[in-house]
């Protein structure tokens, strides 16, 4: 069984760049969210990716979007880096259910914003 | 909006001894789900238990158990015989419904010493 994998696992941008950052889903999941960890900090939600489309946000702004393919990786879009974007954004997967599904994580990407 | 509450930034615990740590949330609904996670320094978030509200047992994964006291509104996680390897952050979370955005609290550091 292959577990969440994301890309690239650190990245350093300048203010005002645009990142995309990559996840692939644990086998045989189908939903992906993502999270936000500033430093020293527990992760906040951002949003979640369903059956390729959004399916609940965080309070984030617009700049932060999102992607879900068929295969069920998903990417993190963020437009317009703030140095406040700074932090690990971590990527979820899970089996969609009526009821309490269990999220399994990856590792992180750590992005740098300069 | 729920929030999920670790009091202790810090915690310290000699090998093989027991530790118990605390987190308290607020919530108006009575069916949801309460996670603990871990985190090394390798920044993987890792499952270590669940609960379910409407079960009144306690969760238990082998040296893991909770204390689930759901009137209080409280959910501690009692590490048992603590090894080197337990020492990362420990982050209690929180979700309603399909469980798949989750609310997480600042976390906790748990250091184990011989």
């Amino acid at each position: 069984e292959t577990g969440v994998t994301q890309s690239p696992t650190h990245l350093i941008k300048t203010r005002g760049q645009q990142v995309t950052l990559r996840c692939s889903s644990q086998s045989g999941h189908n939903t992906v969210s993502w999270y936000q960890q500033a430093l020293g900090q527990g992760p906040q939600f951002i949003f979640q990716y369903y059956r390729e489309e959004e399916n609940g946000r965080g309070n984030f702004p617009p700049r932060f979007s999102g992607l879900q393919f068929p295969n069920y990786s998903s990417e993190l879009n963020v437009n317009a880096l703030e140095l406040d974007d700074s932090a690990l954004y971590l990527c979820a997967s899970s089996f969609r259910k009526q009821v309490g599904e269990t999220q399994y994580f990856g590792p992180g990407t750590r992005l740098l914003v300069l | 909006a729920q929030t999920v509450t670790q009091s202790q930034p810090e915690m310290s615990v000699q090998e093989a001894e027991t530790v118990t740590l605390s987190c308290t949330y607020d919530t108006s609904e009575s069916d949801y789900y309460l996670f603990w996670y871990k985190q090394p320094p390798s920044r993987q978030m890792i499952l270590v238990i669940r609960q379910e509200a409407y079960k009144q047992q306690n969760a238990t994964e082998n040296r893991f158990s909770v204390n689930f006291q759901k009137a209080a509104k409280s959910f501690s996680l009692k590490i048992s015989d603590s090894q080197l390897g337990d020492a990362a952050m420990y982050f209690c979370a929180y979700g309603t419904g399909t469980a798949s955005k989750l609310t997480f609290g600042t976390g906790t550091r748990l250091q184990v010493t011989l």
